[in-house]
């Protein structure tokens, strides 16, 4: 049972163009949780999602920021019109049922915004 | 504002010793909260949990203690080993046992060097 995967490793994007970012959950998990981690600082909570739903987005910077888990295929975390600040660790992490306790992380993409 | 405080950056033991992570929080709300290990270039790792009802939780070499009246817990590591060596989070949760929801607030963490 592979453990959560997260493609790309690393993300080199020049400001203004978009960055997708994607989450493949371990198998048999329905739950997905995008964090980010900006340097020097702890992992801040971006967004909750079941499958095709979104439950919590309270995290999600209101505008150009953007996620979705579909019913077939990965969770995209997407960041349009990048900008330097943008530049972090993102981290997904899946979990069976709501309980993030259960939860298993992912190696993180990292996105540096040149 | 942060809600969840790890005011040491870093702390340096000797193998075989004990070490001790705290963690200050601010929010009366959290009632769970979870430590985990992060080596570079991966994902947190969860180590151990305690839900407020409880004052301690043990697992193996770790030991969780949570002083609700002081807003404060730690993380123990008896004995430690050189592969502890990692940066340890606090995080903490208002969604109950488990916690529920996701949105876990982290501390900035503390790098942990274990010496032989």
């Amino acid at each position: 049972n592979a453990g959560v995967m997260q493609n790309p490793r690393h993300l080199v994007r020049r400001r203004g163009q978009e960055a997708r970012l994607r989450c493949s959950p371990m198998k048999g998990h329905s739950h997905v949780y995008w964090y980010r981690q900006l340097p020097e600082e702890g992992l801040k909570f971006m967004v909750y999602l079941q499958k095709e739903n979104i439950i919590d987005e309270s995290g999600m910077p209101k505008e150009r920021f953007s996620a979705e888990f579909p019913k077939e295929g990965p969770s995209i975390l997407r960041i349009q019109q990048v900008v330097r600040g943008d530049s972090a660790a993102y981290f997904c992490a899946s979990s069976p049922g709501g309980v993030i306790a259960e939860a298993f992380f992912g190696q993180g993409t990292r996105l540096t915004v040149v | 504002d942060q809600q969840v405080k790890q005011n040491s950056p870093s702390l340096s033991v000797q193998e075989g010793r004990i070490s001790i992570l705290n963690c200050d929080y601010t929010n009366s709300m959290f009632d769970y909260f979870l430590w985990y290990k992060k080596y570079p270039a991966e994902g947190p790792t969860f180590l151990i949990s305690i839900s407020s009802i409880k004052d301690k939780n043990e697992d193996g070499r770790f030991t969780v203690f949570l002083n609700k009246s002081a807003k404060h817990l730690s993380l123990h590591i008896v004995p430690s080993q050189p592969g502890d060596s990692a940066v340890y989070f606090c995080a903490a949760s208002a969604g109950g046992v488990g916690g529920s929801q996701g949105n876990l607030i982290f501390g900035k963490g503390t790098k942990l060097s274990v010496k032989p």
